[in-house]
């Protein structure tokens, strides 16, 4: 079992601060880094599927990047809305059909 | 759009008795995911599918699980006997098309919850 980490665990932040977050990731053998954004009572969505080293993709006011070489990759949300509260979840794949999950980082925006 | 339907969406049963969960791909797809989440484990992979075939069910926990796929548009998660630590939400969940394996998203069903008792 690969080890997936994200930090941190939960973050409140108010209605319109920027805020962003981090998933780790072994940096030998890497595939592809997904971002999945979960809502309460609903499934996971993906946001990102992220290839490359450098790699950096934008939806809206939630942007990702990735590095390969040292593992890591920060999601990022500009502006935050009462509607981004959801628990975040990235997921690490060194062979394409094992897709090792973080235990997601909550964040909830006050308003 | 690929779709996927998981039944039942709740499920309450009593210890040793047998649990089967079902998961319905709605459009094309060639791999298929068995996944538990709990609080303390977060997103498990108990076992996954290629064409059908099982491929790592190394994630399984234990021989009480068992799962199939009789074929591309339906397969099963079965728990027999169940037991209190079973209780968990499992999720199916497909790969979708994209530019090559680990490429594309994952699309999850919205689960099953099961309690135990």
């Amino acid at each position: 079992i690969l080890n997936v980490e994200q930090s941190p665990q939960s973050l409140h932040v108010q209605e319109g601060d920027s805020t962003n977050f981090t998933c780790s990731f072994p940096s030998s053998n890497f595939y592809a880094l997904h971002w999945y954004r979960w809502e309460t009572a609903k499934s996971p969505e993906a946001l990102f599927v992220m290839t490359l080293n450098g790699d950096e993709k934008k939806k809206g006011r939630i942007s990702a990047t990735l590095n390969t070489k040292e593992g890591y990759s920060y999601l990022y949300i500009k502006g935050s809305q009462p509607e981004d509260s959801a628990t975040y979840l990235c997921a690490f794949t060194n062979t394409g059909n094992q897709f090792y999950f973080g235990t997601g980082t909550s964040l909830t925006v006050i308003p | 759009d690929a779709g996927v339907i998981q039944s039942p969406r709740h499920e309450v049963t009593e210890m040793g008795q047998e649990v089967t969960l079902r998961c319905k791909p709605i459009s094309g797809h060639n791999s298929l995911f068995w996944y538990r989440q709990t609080m303390m484990r977060g997103l498990e992979l108990l076992i996954y599918f290629n064409n059908n075939v099982p491929i790592d069910d190394s994630g399984m926990p234990e021989d009480r699980f068992s799962a199939k796929m009789p074929n591309a548009s339906f397969s099963t998660l079965k728990i027999q006997p169940s037991e209190p630590r079973d209780s968990a939400v499992y999720f199916c969940a497909i790969r979708g098309p994209a530019g090559g394996p680990g490429t594309g998203e994952l699309f999850f069903g919205e689960g099953s919850r099961l309690t135990v008792l």
